[in-house]
């Protein structure tokens, strides 16, 4: 079964960090480009941040660029997202998500994780 | 920008379409996702018109000139949600989301 579970989410003072994890299993994680997105209270969907399957391309949103960093493990199965300087509006549900396999050469999100909440007060 | 309507309500055995409007958005592919409250994201549609396994054949999207619609039928209970289409913006290297329809199923 093919498994997506975020952890590291929790209360930070603006300014601060945090450090999110994806840690996913039942599908080959070296051969799949992976997505953060993330969900602010009652809104809807942003995308953060995009990183392809061997780390050679990265893509953020401007909303977090300079201040955020994904980055991977293939050899842990694991997607990481680095939050530096936090802003109230950084608050939100944050999901990992796998790009599509269906039709690899396409940006879209095939399986998600269920989340972890960043608080920044 | 996509553009979509906040909400839209039909009967249950009818057909709810949903829409995300852009300039010439039929030479993007448009991606589709459900939302249940309290849950994450599900793909029901991809690249324009594809369904992945599990989703019902009665999820099926098309896109056309201006406006990619979302279109389920014999609507059920179950499939109140908030729906999200999706593009990637090839000149920005950037995904971008609508801000989601609220299907209402009366």
């Amino acid at each position: 079964e093919v498994q997506l579970v975020e952890s590291g989410g929790g209360l930070v003072q603006p300014g601060g960090s945090l450090r999110l994890s994806c840690a996913v299993s039942g599908f080959t994680f070296s051969s799949s480009s992976m997505f953060w997105v993330r969900q602010a209270p009652g809104k809807g969907l942003e995308w953060v941040s995009y990183i392809s399957s061997s780390s050679s391309v990265i893509y953020y949103a401007d909303s977090v660029k300079g201040r955020f960093t994904i980055s991977r493990d293939n050899a842990k199965n694991s997607l990481f997202l680095q939050m530096n300087s936090v802003r109230d509006e950084d608050t939100a549900l944050y999901y990992c998500a796998r790009q599509g396999i269906q039709n690899p050469t396409r940006y879209y999100m095939d399986v998600w994780g269920k989340g972890t909440t960043v608080t920044v007060s | 920008v996509l553009t979509r309507p906040p909400s839209v309500s039909v009967a249950p055995g009818q057909t709810a379409r949903i829409t995300c409007g852009a300039n010439n958005i039929a030479s993007e592919t448009v991606h589709w996702y459900q939302q249940k409250p309290g849950q994450a994201p599900i793909l029901v549609v991809y690249v324009n018109s594809g369904r992945p396994s599990g989703i019902p054949e009665r999820f099926s999207g098309s896109n056309s000139g201006n406006t990619a619609t979302l279109t389920i039928s014999r609507v059920e209970a179950g499939d109140e949600a908030d729906y999200y289409c999706q593009v990637w913006d090839s000149s920005t290297n950037h995904v971008v989301f609508g801000g989601g329809t609220k299907l209402t199923v009366l």
